[in-house]
């Protein structure tokens, strides 16, 4: 089965500055998909950025980007330039074969300003 | 694009009653919707998954007559809790999936508050 770890239950940053959450997973797929969601204090789920196993090239929206080691099994998220809104919870997910998402635990980010 | 839209946001209910929650696409057609439960402070739970015109797959340990899933057409699912006791008092988000398969993106609505007195 698949599993998603998120180790950093908290982190925080501050203002403009740059911060790094991690997240490894364990599957035995070929082909899959990972993702960061957040999750501010409304607690609706936005969706940070989405990476294909396929692709080798690391996804990048914006401030956001990941470091996707295929073969470590880990998918970082990076914030760049971090802002107030930035701060929220951050969860890391798998989505395989089945359709279904496995979500980590969630990084709760604190920017301080 | 890609909107999901839940409703109701808040809902307080007896003990005894039950309660329907919706989930809507807006934008897409949702072939597969999923029904998720949040503690506080917690991951999300899946608790099953419907596609459009058939039945729903629960988790395992989700009791599927306490909590029935309809998803009657491609842009809304409901969830019922039947009989709803304290103990069902929880944060529950649905998602909603288009038509590109396991890969695709899968979009949250903005949740409900159960809350069972």
């Amino acid at each position: 089965a698949q599993t998603v770890t998120q180790s950093q239950p908290e982190m925080s940053v501050q203002e403009a500055e740059t911060v790094t959450l991690s997240c490894t997973y364990d599957t035995s797929e070929s082909d899959y998909y990972l993702f960061w969601y957040k999750q501010p204090p409304s607690r609706q789920m936005i969706l940070v950025i989405r990476q294909e196993a396929y692709k080798q090239q690391n996804a990048t929206e914006n401030r956001f980007s990941v470091n996707f080691q295929k073969a470590a099994k880990s998918f970082s998220l990076k914030i760049s330039d971090s802002q107030l809104g930035d701060a929220a919870m951050y969860f890391c997910a798998y989505g395989g074969n089945t359709g279904k998402l496995i979500f980590g635990q969630g990084t709760t980010l604190q920017v301080k300003p | 694009g890609a909107v999901v839209s839940q409703h109701p946001s808040w809902v307080i209910c007896k003990s005894g009653t039950s309660v329907k929650i919706e989930c809507r696409s807006l934008d897409f057609q949702a072939t597969t919707m999923f029904w998720y439960r949040q503690f506080p402070k917690q991951s999300l739970m899946l608790m099953a998954t419907s596609n459009e015109g058939s039945k729903a797959t629960y988790e395992q340990g989700v009791e599927k007559d306490k909590f029935l899933i309809n998803h009657a057409s491609l842009t809304l699912s409901t969830l019922t809790v039947t009989s709803a006791h304290p103990e069902d008092s929880s944060f529950y988000i649905c998602s909603a999936r288009g038509e590109g398969g396991p890969g695709e993106t899968q979009y949250f609505g903005p949740g409900t508050r159960l809350l069972v007195l």
